[in-house]
This record gives C-alpha cells, sequence and structure tokens, in this order.
C-alpha cells in the first residue's frame, strides 16, 4: 500500500520570497508521483509529475519538484512566489503496479502575503 | 472545451432523501472516479470505473452507489445521505486507466446534509 505526508499544513510566505511545500511517500513499489493545484472554488489542476527520468520536474506557473528515491521524497519549490500562488497544494502518488489509485496527501495550504 | 462536469454544485438536503451527483467528460476517457474531500484528511477515493460497466470500490465506499452505462457519464448516488456524508466531492477522468496519466477534475459539488 502507498501513502502520502505532506508535513506542512499552512505555509505562509511573503511575495517574491522563495517556497517550498514537503511531501514524503511510502511504497514498497515503485511509484508515480504528482503535485496538484487547488483554487479557491474550483477542482484540482495538475502542476507537474514524475513518471520516471531526471529527477528533477518542472511544471506550469514557475513550479519545479525533486523526486529523491533515497528520501521517498518530492518536495515542491518555487524561488519566488505571487500573490496568485495563494492555493491548496496537493501531493499524490500511484502506484506502478496492478491498481489503479492515486492516494493523495492532506494539502498544505499555501498562503502568500503582500 | 475539454471538461467534466459536475452537478449541481452545491446541495442542501435532508438525512435519509436519495440524491444523484451527475459527472461527465468530454475527453472519451476510459477512467473515472470519485472523490471526497475533508478538511485534513485531503481527497479520499469513494469509487472508480476503467471502463463501461466496470466499477469498483475505493477506499471510503459505504453509502455510496455509482454506475458505468456510459462512457462519458459516472453518476455518484447516495440512496439515503446521513450527516457524515457532508463534504466537497470530486468527480476526475483520465486517459491512462487513472494509473500513471494526470486526472482532469470537476469543478466540485458541496454537499450538505442536515
Amino acid at each position: 500500500a502507498q501513502s502520502v505526508t505532506q508535513l506542512d499544513s499552512q505555509v505562509p510566505v511573503f511575495e517574491e520570497a522563495p517556497v517550498e511545500l514537503r511531501c514524503n511517500y511510502s511504497s514498497s513499489v515503485s511509484v508515480y508521483l504528482f503535485w496538484y493545484v487547488q483554487y479557491p472554488n474550483q477542482g484540482l489542476q495538475l502542476l507537474l509529475k514524475y513518471l520516471s527520468g531526471s529527477t528533477l520536474v518542472k511544471g506550469i506557473n514557475g513550479f519545479e519538484a525533486e523526486f529523491n528515491k533515497s528520501q521517498t521524497s518530492f518536495h515542491l519549490r518555487k524561488p519566488s512566489v505571487h500573490i496568485s500562488d495563494t492555493a491548496e497544494y496537493f501531493c499524490a502518488v500511484s502506484a506502478n503496479t496492478g491498481g489503479f489509485k492515486t492516494i493523495f496527501g492532506a494539502g498544505t495550504r499555501l498562503f502568500v502575503k503582500a | 472545451e475539454a471538461q467534466v462536469t459536475q452537478n449541481p454544485r452545491y446541495l442542501i438536503t435532508v438525512t435519509g432523501k436519495k440524491l444523484t451527483v451527475t459527472c461527465s467528460q468530454n475527453m472519451n476517457h476510459e477512467y473515472m472516479s470519485w472523490y471526497r474531500q475533508d478538511p485534513g484528511l485531503g481527497l479520499r477515493q469513494i469509487y472508480y470505473s476503467m471502463n463501461v460497466e466496470v466499477t469498483d470500490k475505493g477506499d471510503v465506499p459505504e453509502g455510496y452507489k455509482v454506475s458505468r452505462k456510459e462512457k462519458r457519464n459516472f453518476p455518484l448516488i447516495l440512496e439515503s445521505p446521513s450527516p457524515n456524508q457532508t463534504s466537497l466531492y470530486f468527480c476526475a477522468s483520465s486517459p491512462y486507466r487513472g494509473r500513471t496519466g494526470e486526472l482532469f477534475f470537476g469543478e466540485g459539488s458541496r454537499l450538505t446534509v442536515l
């Protein structure tokens, strides 16, 4: 079975500052990893995904994430945030084996202050 | 425009009154799924469907039913809603059988059961 832990429930940060949202996962098999963003009153949309290959993945809106297999982490980063980045961010894992389930973390609320 | 459409977006009902939340996608995706989102718990899968007439339970199926008679539609049925089913519900679809690919989400249906 897989599980996902997002280590921070809320992250306040000032505009133009860098941010890191932390995600750790556990799995006995190889996995695919995702970050989704949810803006207020909207559904989730994909920010980026890691399937294989380069461990540094770039996504939309200037976000990137690094897959670290030894630490079972997939932290999301942005070098300079904007007010419009205020949203909830979800880390998700999908096992590369039988079964068709994506497991989501509890979410991290990013609050960008002026 | 490619999208997943859910209805209703908001619903207040009373205990025991049967209701259906509809979900329709226009992307010809094989895989569809229902999630509920609760504070601090992230998204939890209720049911999913690999294709027409193929459905299976997710992590929290109790109190819910689904059907997949057509590829584009995947309604969620609450036969006898209870207050613990008050939640935000999301329908999602994927062209990759949900295992490796991106999930496309609807905008959500907020259900309150009194």
